[in-house]
């Protein structure tokens, strides 16, 4: 069974001081691992598609990163307006349309 | 924004009634998604469709139906709302990256009492 498990489940950390959050996931051969932001009461948002070892996606303050086993999310110099709760989720090869959600990273970062 | 719109954005309902929601989408997506979420559980899917009249159950399908007569319109239907269908519920789009992305509206927020 494809799974996805993100760590920590919460995160504070002090404006300007960097951290990464991970996902680690089980899948019957990767066809993609995708990271979303999700402010509370709206919908997720997407930010990057990984399907490679070793491929790097970046944006603004944001790096995403993929292993075989473990995707990071790095975070530099973070500002309070990147709280939100972070989603990792996998697909799977052969047609599946399911996209398997881990639970999510609370970010909180303060002034 | 995937010009995606949900209504209603909040609704309570009773045990046993009937609910429907919608999802309207703008821009001629052909793939388009029904997911829920849940405290305690990453995004679920529910159903999913491919097409006009074309649907397919995800893995958590037990309780809802849903149809497409229209490419803009994906409708979720509970037959007999359960206080276990209390959730918050995603319409989504498929994007057109490859692999894939999906995108995501605002949501709907399901109160059965």
């Amino acid at each position: 069974e494809d799974q996805v498990t993100q760590s920590p489940e919460a995160l504070r950390l002090q404006e300007g001081e960097s951290s990464s959050l991970n996902c680690s996931y089980t899948v019957s051969g990767l066809r993609g691992l995708f990271w979303y932001r999700q402010d509370p009461g709206k919908g997720p948002e997407f930010l990057f598609t990984l399907y490679s070892a070793g491929e790097e996606k970046e944006k603004e303050r944001l790096k995403a990163t993929l292993t075989k086993k473990e995707s990071f999310l790095h975070i530099t110099a973070p500002k309070p307006e990147d709280s939100a709760t972070y989603l990792c989720a996998v697909q799977a090869r052969g047609g599946s349309e399911k996209l398997v959600f881990g639970k999510g990273t609370k970010l909180t970062v303060n002034p | 924004d995937a010009g995606i719109t949900q209504s209603p954005r909040h609704k309570v309902t009773e045990t046993g009634t009937p609910v429907t929601l919608r999802c309207h989408q703008t821009e001629n997506h052909r793939y388009m998604y029904w997911y829920r979420q849940d405290p305690g559980h990453g995004l679920r899917l529910i159903h999913y469709s491919y097409g006009v009249k074309d649907t397919d159950k995800g893995e958590v399908s037990d309780g809802y139906s849903v149809s497409r007569s229209k490419t803009e319109d994906f409708l979720l239907t509970l037959e007999s709302a359960t206080s276990s269908q209390t959730s918050v519920y995603f319409c989504a789009i498929r994007g057109t990256g490859s692999p894939y992305e999906q995108y995501f509206g605002p949501g709907t927020r399901l109160t059965v009492t």
